[in-house]
């Protein structure tokens, strides 16, 4: 029973464009999702994060979106750069849940190819 | 600052055999876990510590076991080697509560192989 889904395994766009990343989850429970960014050879790297007390959260050119009430969330990266390409994993907590002890869930994560 | 370290980098191990992945952080993190990835998936919880001597399964803890007698330290053991543990493994820590929240940070990875 996967808890959180990344339904695009990849997507592509042009350099300068916007890129959109998206993620479902099915456990209400879930109350702080992060985004971490993969380079081949390398560990997952924080990229941003999101309360659910908040609908959206920005920092320079990423900006992640919450939508509780469809339990969607998405990363917007503008302008998108060659840089950027890299798998992109989407992850949740119960951080407010005494016994989380904030673990985290991973999604399957989506393939960004930024094309110069 | 070196955050999160693990060795080895890469491993090949015959079936059966036995190996400890070492993993240590500098950052006095209490929060330690151990993921696996294999390929086209995301990560999978193995093992996790909320601080030194205490420690607890996650997802997939089968054919592991984990020790922490260390802030620092937080070494993920298998004792009989099969393939379906053929995976890349990550440790992470995490920040201390009231900090971040639930981001954890991440070690760059041992690729491990079971033939």
């Amino acid at each position: 029973d996967q808890q959180v889904k990344q339904n695009s395994p990849s997507l592509s766009v042009q350099e300068g464009r916007i890129s959109i990343l998206n993620c479902d989850y099915t456990n209400s429970m879930f109350d702080y999702f992060l985004w971490y960014k993969k380079y081949p050879a390398e560990g997952p790297t924080f990229l941003i994060s999101i309360s659910s007390i908040k609908d959206k959260n920005e920092d320079g050119r990423f900006t992640v979106f919450l939508n509780k009430s469809a339990k969607h969330l998405s990363l917007h990266i503008v302008p998108s750069q060659p840089g950027d390409s890299a798998v992109y994993f989407c992850a949740a907590s119960a951080a407010n849940s005494g016994g989380s002890n904030y673990k985290l869930t991973f999604g399957k994560g989506t393939l960004l190819t930024v094309n110069p | 600052n070196a955050g999160v370290t693990q060795t080895p980098k890469f491993r090949i191990l015959k079936i059966g055999q036995s190996m400890t992945l070492q993993c240590t952080q500098d950052m006095n993190h209490n929060y330690m876990y151990w993921y696996r990835q294999d390929p086209g998936m995301g990560l999978k919880l193995i093992y996790y510590s909320v601080g030194a001597g205490i420690t607890d399964k996650g997802e997939v803890p089968n054919g592991y076991n984990v020790s922490r007698s260390t802030t620092e330290d937080f070494p993920l053991r298998l004792e009989l080697a099969a393939p379906s543990q053929t995976s890349v493994y990550f440790c992470a820590s995490k920040t201390p509560p009231g900090q971040g929240k639930a981001t954890q940070y991440f070690g760059p990875g041992t690729r491990l192989t079971v033939l």
